[in-house]
């Protein structure tokens, strides 16, 4: 069985670009949750994602926004990307209830 | 606000000593859940244990255990023995009915052979 899958694992951009990172949850689960790790801090809640709509957010910018799709994967989209967007993004899933929660192994993104 | 407070930045310890990871933690929740992570070089997130508000026992999983108490908003982590492939970032984390996970900023523990 299949846990929490990210893609890419690794990426790098330019500055100004746009991004799309990619997550499939395990099996079962229904929510999706977005963190980001800065190198040397723990991961901050960005968003997170039940029956294709936003549920909680994080005090991220609109620049950061994000897409639940009906077979509950998701994607993180980064608009007008900063050297400080740099970092490990990492995916979580879970039941609707927050039981289960799995972290991917992350997609790691390099602003250059 | 919920918070997660983990001072000691970084240990080093020699193999084989015990060595505790502190965390303190701030809520007003009554229900939520308490976590250790341990991070290894390569990135990701190993679950370690999860704990819920309502249960203070300690726990005890091989060479590691966890101690829990609510009247210091305490859950520390202890590792005996340590092992040099306990070296890693551990992060303890809290989750409520805010559906997200809020995590401390980390221990770098180093396991000096």
């Amino acid at each position: 069985d299949a846990g929490v899958t990210q893609s890419p694992t690794h990426l790098i951009k330019t500055r100004g670009q746009q991004v799309t990172l990619r997550c499939s949850p395990k099996s079962g689960h229904d929510t999706v949750s977005w963190y980001q790790q800065a190198l040397g801090q723990g991961p901050q809640f960005i968003f997170q994602y039940y029956e294709e709509e936003e549920r909680q957010r994080g005090n991220f910018p609109d620049r950061f926004s994000g897409h639940q799709f009906p077979n509950y994967s998701s994607e993180l989209n980064v608009n007008a990307l900063l050297l400080g967007d740099s970092a490990l993004f990492l995916c979580a899933s879970s039941l609707a209830n927050g039981d289960g929660y799995t972290f991917g192994s992350g997609t790691r993104l390099t602003v250059v | 606000a919920q918070k997660v407070t983990q001072a000691q930045t970084e240990i080093s310890v020699v193999e084989k000593e015990d060595v505790t990871l502190d965390c303190v933690y701030e809520t007003r929740d009554t229900t939520y859940y308490l976590f250790w992570y341990k991070q290894p070089p390569s990135g990701e997130l190993v679950f370690l244990i999860r704990r819920n508000s309502f249960d203070e026992q300690n726990e005890i999983s091989g060479r590691y255990s966890w101690n829990f108490q609510k009247s210091t908003s305490s859950f520390n982590f202890t590792i005996t023995a340590s092992q040099v492939v306990d070296s890693a970032v551990y992060f303890c984390a809290q989750y409520s009915s805010a559906s997200k996970i809020i995590f401390g900023s980390g221990t770098r523990l180093s396991i000096r052979p």
